[in-house]
């Protein structure tokens, strides 16, 4: 069975500009996470869907960020626009029960220059 | 508030040499600790689920063992692919979402 996947791996973009990362959770689970890492930190949770409804976003930065998830599978997170802090590496994370471990993609790293 | 604070940050152990990483944590209401291994450019490995105090669960050379203010993870007989940085999360109190510690990076020399 195919894991959580994660695109783009990496990704270089000028301050002000728009990135769009996706993520395909593992089929069948309901629950998916956003979380990132700024570097010498410790991974920081975004935000939660359960299927395509936002469940908590508390950790999201600012309006900035907008995550989407279509129909209650992939979901995108778009940054807009870019600063030079949101750099870091974007996780993205499913589980089939909230209360389940979480299986996580190999990420995207963001460089905003 | 909810917090998790791993120890020590880095670890340097000779093939063999047994050892545990730390992860204490304060949270209300514990609903599960989480074990995963990271290696280098690539997303949490998850290892162990723990739920309740005295728990333990083995997987060939680590044991994750959970008491009520802290995790251990213990690893025998080391080898150097178990080299990685190893990572304690706890749910937090709404259950939905992991609250990470910083790590553990454990280096396993031949």
């Amino acid at each position: 069975e195919a894991g959580v996947t994660q695109f783009p791996s990496h990704s270089v973009i000028e301050k002000g500009q728009t990135v769009t990362l996706r993520c395909d959770p593992i089929s069948g689970h309901d629950n998916l996470y956003w979380y990132r890492r700024v570097m010498g930190k410790e991974i920081k949770f975004l935000l939660h869907f359960v299927k395509e409804s936002k469940q908590d976003e508390s950790g999201m930065p600012n309006n900035r960020f907008l995550a989407e998830r279509t129909g209650g599978t992939y979901s995108t997170l778009k940054v807009q626009p870019a600063e030079l802090e949101d750099s870091g590496v974007y996780f993205c994370a499913s589980s089939q029960n909230r209360v389940d471990e979480q299986y996580f993609g190999p990420g995207t790293r963001l460089t905003v220059t | 508030e909810d917090q998790v604070t791993q120890s020590p940050e880095a670890l340097r152990l000779q093939e063999g040499e047994s050892s545990s990483l730390n992860c204490s944590y304060t949270v209300s209401g514990l609903r599960g600790l989480f074990w995963y291994r990271q290696d280098p450019g690539k997303g949490p490995e998850f290892l162990f689920t723990l739920y309740s105090a005295g728990e333990e669960k083995e997987k060939e050379r680590l044991k994750a063992t959970l008491t009520k203010k802290e995790s251990f993870l213990h690893i025998t007989a080391p080898k150097p692919e178990d080299s990685a940085t190893y990572l304690c999360a706890v749910h937090n109190q709404a259950g939905t979402a992991l609250i990470f510690g910083k790590g553990t990076t454990l280096s396993v020399s031949s």
